[in-house]
Parts: C-alpha cells; structure tokens; sequence
C-alpha cells in the first residue's frame, strides 16, 4: 500500500494523558499536512511541513500540541495534558510539489480518531 | 436533487438521477478549488479540482462549476449510483486548505 498511513487508527485516553499519532505521508511527497475534524464537519487545518520544516501553525494548534518531522518523511502530532474537547479525527495528507505554492490535491490518510474521557 | 451546503447539509436521490451539490466559499481571493468525497470512517479522496481562472471542467460522471461573481461552487454528478453516498465537502486553497461543513449525500436504489 502506497497511500497515507496513520496509525493508531484509534485511541482512547483518559483526561489528562499525553497521547502520540503517527503519519506516514506518500513517499515521493515532500509536503505533510495535518487537519482536525469533528462529527459532521469539514476538515480543520492545524498544521503544515514542507520537507521537515514547519511552514504554517492554526491559531487552533494550542500549547498542547506539537508536531515535528524530523527527517522530512514521517510525522508526529503530540497531544499534551488531553481534554475532552480534543476528541476529533486526527487526519493527515500529503502532496507532491506541483511549482505553484498551495496547489495540488491531498491525499488523505484514514485518520486516527481519539476520543478522550 | 440539489442541496444549499451548509443550509442543507442533506441531500436524497433516486438511483440514476444527477445530482447537484452546492458550497459557497468565503475568500473571493482563492485561486483554486477542490471537491473531495468522504465515506464513512475514511480519509477525504480527491474527487475533482478547478482553478480560478476557469468556469467549468469535466471528469468522469462529475463535472464542477465554478462562479465567482457570487463565491459558489458546485458538484454535479450525473446518474448517480448507490457508491456515490458519501460526504462531500469543497475546499478553497489560497494561502491554505479550507473546507466546508460538507453535505450528505444518500442515494435510494
């Protein structure tokens, strides 16, 4: 499978705890997006990476979350001192450079759903 | 059957009828456009995409429509099958991806 892989694909926390997803973009793609999205709603963004830099944070990437890609291929989104309000799916994308900024389809992973008690 | 996106966020047909899907978007300045389908418990897929520049652009069974006097997008998607109920949401790009609230769509055999 050469898609976008996340995983876990699901996790439940208790209040409080920290909890760590994973995403493995398309190999070819140099930029990594992740998005936030609730029941019924469209994808929110939070966060992008071209290569291993962090081009772009959402004013809704709080303290508690961080994200890195170390060596411009996998990333993680960290998720500190989780609250109930985080429960959401975690998605990530990835796309190739197309020579014109902020063009392109995504390709998305499945996403990994947290739900937070 | 056609929908007003986030005033409808449902939309019913019957099986081999075309379907309209509407979304307004908010920035007059974004340059491109894109429709993605989403089914249960998965990712957004790539459905089809439209620059600024252009009115209108066909793929398979789907075509997009693109108005920018009044920032509104549509999906049309001809004869419509049962594998086309999924949850469909436009996304404008200028200096990132934003998406809409998205609509359901339903297809009745």
């Amino acid at each position: 499978d050469t898609g976008v892989s996340q995983n876990p694909r699901h996790k439940i926390t208790k209040r409080g705890q920290n909890v760590t997803f994973r995403c493995d973009p398309i190999s070819e793609h140099n930029r990594l997006y992740w998005y936030r999205q609730t029941l019924g709603q469209g994808p929110e963004f939070l966060t992008y990476f071209q290569n291993e830099a962090q081009l772009e944070k959402s004013r809704l990437l709080s303290d508690r979350f961080s994200a890195e890609r170390p060596k411009g291929s996998f990333s993680t989104l960290e998720i500190q001192r989780t609250e109930q309000g985080d429960s959401a799916m975690y998605l990530c994308a990835s796309s190739g450079w197309t020579g014109i900024p902020n063009t392109g389809e995504l390709f998305f992973g499945e996403g990994s759903r947290l739900t937070v008690l | 059957g056609e929908s007003v996106g986030l005033h409808l966020p449902t939309l019913s047909v019957q099986e081999g009828d075309n379907s309209i899907i509407n979304c307004a978007y908010s920035n007059s300045a974004s340059d491109y456009f894109i429709w993605y389908k989403q089914e249960s418990g998965k990712g957004p897929q790539f459905i089809i995409d439209i620059r600024s520049n252009m009115d209108k652009r066909q793929g398979q069974r789907v075509t997009v429509l693109l108005n920018k006097t009044v920032k509104h997008l549509s999906l049309q998607i001809a004869a419509t099958q049962p594998g086309d109920s999924a949850v469909y949401f436009c996304a404008e790009i200028k200096d990132d991806m934003r998406f809409g609230a998205g609509t359901r769509l339903t297809v009745k055999p």
